[in-house]
């Protein structure tokens, strides 16, 4: 299987701030990766694939086994738990999650 | 608008049986690939189970293959999970999530564009 690591574990920004989360694929999946945000008590949302994206701020960039989530510009409705995801190979590992929480 | 509405969730013995549904609406479920993905109690996301559109082709996390069935029914835009020999360690929200598979330059990717709202399952004596 597919190991997913994600770093950091958690993090507090202030809004404005421009934050950065790297997931790491323990073998090489191309560009087959997605990012996810989730709420407390709600479903995950997809925010980023290979053939998406969502809102402006928030970008995704790596091939191969080093990938990056990037949000230019912290809103208060994006403090949330993010996952990484590959979708190379089943099964479809997720990342262990980055806890986004407010300064 | 794209819906998708888990059920048959509950508690159950360790040992015991459940069939989780997902019912979709407001898109052509017959073209997508459909997932089931779970999340134990404070815990991370973890895939447990795909089939394609036609169900022609399964495919199962090793911590289930054996005891889950994934199966789903066209006619009735409804995904199924069948869910035997429950463990503790399967109590979790499961959620089922829809794949559209999208393809660029000739490379398919999958991606779970919508997601139900959950579904509780706890095993326990």
């Amino acid at each position: 299987d597919i190991q997913m690591t994600q770093s950091p574990s958690s993090l507090s920004a202030s809004v404005g701030d421009r934050v950065t989360i790297t997931c790491r694929a323990s073998q090489r999946i191309s560009s087959h990766l997605n990012w996810y945000q989730q709420k407390p008590g709600k479903a995950p949302e997809l925010l980023i694939s290979p053939t998406s994206t969502f809102p402006s701020r928030f970008s995704g960039s790596g091939s191969g086994t080093d990938f990056t989530l990037t949000i230019s510009s912290l809103q208060p409705e994006d403090f949330a738990t993010y996952y990484c995801q590959q979708s190379y190979s089943t099964p479809y590992t997720f990342g262990q999650g980055t806890k986004l929480e407010i300064k | 608008e794209v819906q998708l509405v888990e059920s048959g969730g509950g508690l159950v013995q360790p040992g015991g049986s459940l069939r989780l549904s997902c019912a979709a609406s407001g898109f052509t479920f017959s073209s997508y690939w459909m997932h089931w993905v779970r999340q134990a109690p404070g815990k991370g996301l973890v895939w447990v189970s795909r089939i394609k559109s036609d169900a022609s082709s399964t495919a199962y996390a090793d911590s289930v293959k054996g005891r889950f069935t994934i199966s789903r029914d066209n006619a009735r835009n409804t995904l199924y999970l069948q869910m035997n020999s429950l463990r503790v360690e399967d109590t979790a929200v499961y959620y089922c999530a829809r794949d559209p598979d999208r393809c660029n330059g000739g490379i398919c990717y999958s991606q779970f564009d919508y997601w139900g709202q959950g579904n509780l399952v706890s095993v326990s004596s």
